[in-house]
């Protein structure tokens, strides 16, 4: 059973537009997400993250929101480079410095 | 730091044949993941340890898969004798708190 999912295996943007990447999730004892973004033949590399405790966290052109009650985050990109051509993949934690899970990633493709 | 630090980046064998990949994580950190990532099942934790021990292996998939963290400065994963099916990219990983931190990966090809 997923219990992280990413139900969009692709999303083609604009370049200047917004990009929003979602991400399900089915157990309520994660108390920690983040998002990775990972281009070819590199390892994943480390976004952005929010604390369960939070529904909103900002780092630059970077955004993720959660909703808890809809065990739903999204990440937003604004506005979108393509430079952001990548595959992003959300992950879930439900105790502090352990296993993490993952979604299946979302290629992102942004055009110039 | 240099980051988490994994050799080889590239692994051609035949099957049957002994494959050893090595990982050296970032120092301080003390935990370290090994995961598989492959196009049917995605990124697939397969093993990780807390302080050179390991917590949890049953994303291992078989006995012909082992790990090992002999010191906090590297480990290794072993897959004795390889198969065609376990050609894939492997990364490991590293991380003192939640946020993991990936070495750059062993894409592995078995003939």
């Amino acid at each position: 059973d997923q219990q992280v999912k990413q139900n969009s295996p692709s999303l083609s943007v604009q370049e200047g537009r917004i990009s929003i990447l979602n991400c399900d999730y089915t157990n309520s004892m994660f108390d920690y997400f983040l998002w990775y973004k990972k281009y070819p033949a590199e390892g994943p590399t480390f976004l952005i993250s929010i604390s369960s405790i939070k529904d909103k966290n900002e780092d630059g052109r970077f955004t993720v929101f959660l909703n808890k009650s809809a065990k739903h985050l999204s990440l937003h990109i604004v506005p979108s480079q393509p430079g952001d051509s990548a595959v992003y993949f959300c992950a879930a934690s439900g105790t502090s410095g352990g296993k993490l899970i993952f979604g299946q990633g979302t290629e992102l493709s942004v055009k110039p | 730091d240099a980051g988490v630090i994994q050799s080889p980046r590239h692994e051609v064998t035949e099957m049957g044949q002994e494959v050893t990949l090595r990982c050296k994580p970032i120092s301080g950190h003390d935990y370290l993941f090994w995961y598989r990532q492959t196009m049917m099942r995605g990124l697939e934790l397969l093993i990780y340890f807390n302080n050179n021990v390991p917590i949890d292996d049953s994303g291992m998939p078989e006995d012909r898969f082992s790990a090992k963290m002999p010191n906090a400065s590297f480990s290794t994963l072993k897959i004795q004798p390889s198969e065609p099916r376990d050609s894939a990219v492997y990364f490991c990983a590293s991380s003192k708190k939640n946020i993991q931190y990936f070495g750059a990966g062993t894409r592995l090809s078995v003939l």
